[in-house]
């Protein structure tokens, strides 16, 4: 079965502080693994993607993530996190080489940011 | 380049009212997909279109929700009646193909049922 998980629902951190959001995933096909941001009222942005080559991706507003095949894990982190990252975050996966898979997405983690 | 474009953007509609959403892809995008994201999930695919052809509609309500893409451009999206448990935010996306690349999302329609 296809699944994206990610187990944190909610994670405050201290402005300045790091962060790193969790995602396992479940896939049949290569996956081709993603990160979205979701601000109130707003679509999702793609913050950075992964499918081969060096397993650290960095992306946009600083954020990076790193692929470990043996986990099953495609975690999202960022050194020093701003006020403006108070967000709900969501890893996808999608087919790289199957175009009969589709992009799937997790639950999300809501990331609040106290000052 | 212009963005994937929806509307409405809010819409308000008594139970077993009839709906419809409107979304233009990125020009040049063959892939288009409908998801429903329900407030405190994660969005989840309705109908995945390559051109006008319908690739993915594993999780479209048939009996109640239709969709298409009558040119293999912009695409429709209707609920036909609508049931309180619609009550959601519609994304369209679209992507330049069907595999080896990411979605790019519109900013939604969020309906409300009451």
């Amino acid at each position: 079965a296809q699944s994206v998980t990610q187990p944190d629902i909610h994670i405050t951190v201290s402005e300045g502080a790091s962060l790193e959001l969790r995602c396992n995933y479940s896939y049949g096909a290569t996956p081709y693994l993603f990160w979205y941001v979701q601000s109130p009222g707003q679509g999702l942005q793609l913050l950075l993607k992964y499918f081969s080559g060096d397993t650290l991706v960095q992306g946009i507003k600083g954020f990076e993530a790193e692929f470990k095949r043996s986990q099953s894990s495609f975690n999202l982190r960022k050194p020093s996190v701003h006020w403006s990252d108070a967000a709900e975050y969501f890893c996808a996966v999608g087919p790289l080489y199957s175009s009969a898979s589709k992009i799937i997405f997790g639950s999300g983690t809501r990331l609040s940011i106290r000052p | 380049e212009a963005g994937v474009a929806q509307s409405p953007r809010y819409k308000i509609i008594e139970k077993r009212q009839s709906v419809a959403f409107w979304c233009n892809p990125i020009s040049g995008h063959a892939t288009l997909y409908w998801y429903q994201q329900i407030l405190g999930q994660g969005p989840k695919l309705l109908i995945q279109f390559q051109n006008n052809g319908v690739v993915d509609d594993s999780q479209l309500p048939k009996d109640r929700f239709s969709a298409e893409r009558l040119k293999g451009v912009d695409s429709t999206l209707k609920i036909q009646p609508a049931k309180l448990e619609d009550s959601a935010v519609y994304l369209c996306a679209s992507s330049p193909r069907d595999k080896n690349t990411e979605a790019f999302f519109g900013q939604g329609t969020r309906l409300t049922v009451v």
